[in-house]
């Protein structure tokens, strides 16, 4: 079993819709939730940064951290065309500095 | 200013070559990290630096990957006796600190071993 599971879809939606990406994790020492967004053949682009539980808003952008339940989400609001790109959660326990990631999902937003 | 920087943008070798992979950090940024993403994955650890020291080295595959940061700046990966399955996006980032900060990325090194 793998520390981070990620579906990775594809996710394919209309534009306006709310999208929701989630992961789960097995590690209870991890402290610090990421969520990056990925363009074809790019770096990835970190969109949220989340210590421990609760929720986190940017402007379209919402991050969710159940530590209980070893489950994170993003949820994308008005979705976008430019939304169009594969999304990856990312974990580190804190002073242990490198991330692990979920493999990704590929998320289309279709005008 | 200028973000994180990888030459070349694509390599392309044959089995059993030797290839260097360079990484140029934000400056002032002094933690520098290697990851390798391959087809369909999340990117995987391979190394982080905090100055010119490895501070955790545990995700290199084996000792035919090492990666050198000599003057605390620019780092470069070395592949030795390269294998098929070292085939994948090779990306580098960096950050102001060691600490569960923002990592920037760069565009990454494709690398292809015929």
């Amino acid at each position: 079993q793998k520390e981070v599971e990620q579906d990775p879809g594809p996710l394919s939606v209309p534009e306006g819709a709310i999208v929701s990406l989630n992961c789960t994790y097995s590690n209870s020492a991890f402290q610090y939730f990421m969520w990056y967004r990925q363009y074809s053949r790019k770096g990835p682009e970190l969109l949220m940064y989340t210590y421990s539980s609760g929720n986190k808003e940017d402007g379209r952008f919402t991050a969710q951290v159940d530590k209980s339940s070893k489950y994170i989400s993003l949820f994308i609001r008005d979705s976008q065309p430019s939304d169009s790109a594969t999304y990856l959660c990312a974990m580190s326990v804190g002073s242990n500095y490198k991330l692990t990631f979920g493999k990704g999902t590929l998320l289309t937003v279709n005008p | 200013g200028a973000g994180v920087s990888q030459t070349p943008s694509n390599k392309v070798t044959e089995k059993g070559k030797y290839v260097e992979l360079r990484c140029d950090p934000i400056s002032g940024h002094t933690a520098l990290y290697w990851y390798r993403q391959s087809l369909g994955q999340g990117p995987e650890f391979l190394i982080y630096f905090q100055g010119t020291g490895a501070a955790d080295d545990s995700g290199l595959p084996n000792d035919r990957f090492f990666a050198v940061r000599p003057e605390g700046s620019v780092s470069t990966l070395k592949i030795q006796r390269t294998e098929r399955g070292d085939s994948a996006v090779y990306l580098c980032a960096s950050s102001f600190s060691g600490g569960a900060t923002e990592q920037f990325f760069g565009p990454g090194t494709r690398l292809t071993v015929l």
